[in-house]
Order: structure tokens, then C-alpha cells, then sequence
């Protein structure tokens, strides 16, 4: 079945590091992919998304770029910020199916 | 409402009691889920609701789970003589439309089973 698997965290680092979260899918036929974050106290919500092999997206510094041929989709951002600190999850969605499929999260600390 | 609302925020309750847990999708939004987040775990789907269509039950994990949402709005997930392995984190997302792929969640319910 459909499935994401992610980096296990959780990460820590430095005020502009280089950030990079792993995550792969398993999929029949061309899902959609995104990133969802979390911050703390607050509700997921969108960061990124890409509906199809190639594409990138972007948002906030944060890029993730669909990648058919290993079928991945790692999120990057080349200066994180302490307040990018968050539980950040990567997500399918299937198009032929009625749910989004979650990785387990994977939680950045950002310390200055 | 301007995002999605649930309520409680938090809720204790005993072994075998009943509990219910309220999600208030964005106004207008025709599809509503229902997820779980376990502590280390990823978020697990429980059950969709599409406008006026058969709710898709696939995820519940057991008959003691269910959910109604009534007049196309609010919905109510009802979890029977609960169970500690329940406690979890349950959160409601809401879309404009089943092909809409930006879901909006609430900040969940936190329930903790003694």
C-alpha cells in the first residue's frame, strides 16, 4: 500500500546550518507530495507541496523537489532560523484515495 | 470560524468510560478528517466525511470508534469504553473539496486514558 517514511529525528542545529530532511514514498501511480510543520502549540499546516516528478516547491526558504526516479522528496533550507524549530511531516496523497499519508514526523531544534 | 476548532483541548478520562470529541471545520469546507497521532508514531487516518457521500470508515480501528458529522458541519468522534492504548492525540482536519489537497488542522485533542 501507500506509504512515507522519514528521517527519525530528532535534529538539532545551529542558527544557518544547512537543513535536510529525508523522506521517501512508496506509491501506485503519481501522488501528490507535501510537507506539513508543526510549531509548537499550534495545528499542522501546509509548508510545501508538488503534484508531479520534477516539480519543486517552495516556501518560507524551505524547498522540496519530486523526485520520480528514487521516489523522494526531501525538504531543504540552506539558513535555518531558531524559529523554524517545529515537528516538520511529509505527506502523500494518493489521488485515488481519500486520505493523506503521514511519515512520523521529524522534530528541529534551531539553537542560536 | 476563521480556522479549524476542537474542543477539548485536553481530556482525562477513566478505563471503560465513553468520551467525545468535537471538530468545527472551516465554514464552507466539504471534507473533514479525523487522524490520530500516538506518541513516536506518524499520523494515522480514521475516517472522512465528504459532503453528503458514505463516510469512509476504513481507518477505524475498532467498532468501540465512531463519527458522525452532522448537517455537512460539525463532526463528533465517539470512542466507547475507552482503552489506555487510545490515548493519543486526535486531530481534525478540514478541505474546501475532496480535490483540494490543503488540509487545515485543528490543534487536536489530547486524550489520556488512566
Amino acid at each position: 500500500g501507500d506509504s512515507v517514511t522519514q528521517m527519525e529525528g530528532p535534529v538539532t542545529l545551529s542558527e544557518e546550518a544547512f537543513l535536510t530532511i529525508n523522506c521517501t514514498y512508496t506509491a501506485t501511480g503519481y501522488p501528490s507530495l507535501f510537507w506539513y510543520v508543526q510549531y509548537p502549540g499550534e495545528g499542522l499546516q501546509l509548508l510545501l507541496k508538488a503534484t508531479k516528478a520534477d516539480d519543486k516547491g517552495s516556501n518560507k526558504g524551505f524547498e522540496a523537489t519530486y523526485r520520480k526516479e528514487t521516489t523522494s522528496f526531501h525538504l531543504e533550507k540552506g539558513s535555518v532560523q531558531v524559529s523554524d524549530s517545529a515537528v516538520y511531516f511529509c505527506a502523500l496523497w494518493a489521488n485515488t484515495g481519500n486520505q493523506f499519508y503521514f511519515g512520523t514526523g521529524t522534530s528541529l531544534t534551531v539553537i542560536p | 470560524g476563521a480556522g479549524v476548532s476542537q474542543s477539548p483541548s485536553n481530556k482525562v478520562t477513566e478505563k471503560g468510560k465513553d468520551v467525545e470529541l468535537r471538530c468545527d471545520p472551516i465554514s464552507g469546507h466539504t471534507a473533514l478528517y479525523w487522524y490520530r497521532q500516538s506518541l513516536g508514531q506518524g499520523l494515522e487516518f480514521l475516517i472522512y466525511f465528504q459532503g453528503n457521500s458514505a463516510p469512509d470508515k476504513s481507518g477505524l480501528p475498532s467498532d468501540r470508534f465512531s463519527a458522525e458529522r452532522t448537517g455537512g458541519s460539525v463532526s463528533t468522534l465517539t470512542i466507547q469504553r475507552t482503552q489506555q492504548e487510545d490515548s493519543a492525540v486526535y486531530l481534525c482536519a478540514s478541505s474546501l473539496r475532496k480535490d483540494n489537497e490543503k488540509l487545515f488542522f485543528g490543534s487536536g485533542t489530547q486524550l489520556s486514558v488512566l
